[in-house]
């Protein structure tokens, strides 16, 4: 099984910073890495997909990047709606899984 | 536009087997995997298992011998049954389309399910 692990597991920023969370996976999976943002009792929304392509509809201020086994989650400017938890997933192979999440708090 | 909605039993006893449906609104073409996914209160996401159209299913090892995954393509439905819970099993479940380039680009909204004696 892929492991996937996020780092940092909190984050406390302001509105306004750039903020970078990394995840790692435990073999290569090409670029088969997402990104999701959850809040509060919902379902999590996939914000990027194929590690650096912008979902439809997801604020540009967000973008991914990475290869291999290295990836990252920007957010150029926080916005006071982007306060939340975020996973990574990789679908390269079976079983998918998750990274354990990182909870982006305000400062 | 493509939405889910689930349902299913929301109290359940240990031992007992837990059933959720999912169904598919809207145009969605065959060739997509549907998945099942959980999250224990205050915890990570965890992928269960998914199958197609055609009922070809993968299961995630850690459940495999307790998961069952079918599909009713008349309704356009697909559902999970997970038998002999415990409590460690408690959980909300998310039923979620996986994107036809990676991720799981829509998702139901929601089942929390309490195993309780």
């Amino acid at each position: 099984d892929i492991q996937m692990t996020q780092s940092p597991s909190s984050l406390s920023a302001s509105v306004g910073d750039r903020v970078t969370i990394t995840c790692r996976a435990s073999q290569s999976i090409s670029t088969d890495l997402s990104w999701y943002q959850q809040k509060p009792g919902k379902a999590p929304k996939i914000l990027i997909y194929a590690a650096s392509r912008l979902q439809s509809g997801v604020p540009s201020r967000f973008s991914g990047s990475g290869s291999e086994t290295d990836f990252t989650l920007t957010v150029s400017s926080l916005q006071p709606e982007d306060f939340a938890t975020y996973y990574c997933q990789q679908s390269y192979s079976i079983p998918r899984s998750f990274g354990q999440g990182t909870k982006l708090e305000i400062k | 536009q493509v939405q889910l909605q689930q349902w299913g039993a929301g109290l359940l006893k240990p031992s007992e087997t837990l059933s959720l449906t999912c169904a598919v609104y809207g145009r969605s073409h065959s060739g997509y995997y549907w998945s099942w996914i959980r999250q224990p209160p205050g915890k990570g996401l965890e992928w269960i298992g998914e199958i197609n159209q055609s009922g070809s299913t993968n299961y995630n090892p850690s459940l495999k011998s307790r998961v069952t995954i079918s599909v009713d393509t008349s309704k356009k439905q697909f559902s999970l049954r997970l038998n002999s819970v415990t409590a460690a099993d408690t959980a909300v479940y998310y039923c979620a389309r996986n994107g036809d380039v990676g991720g799981f680009d829509i998702w139901g909204q929601g089942t929390m399910v309490t195993i309780s004696s």
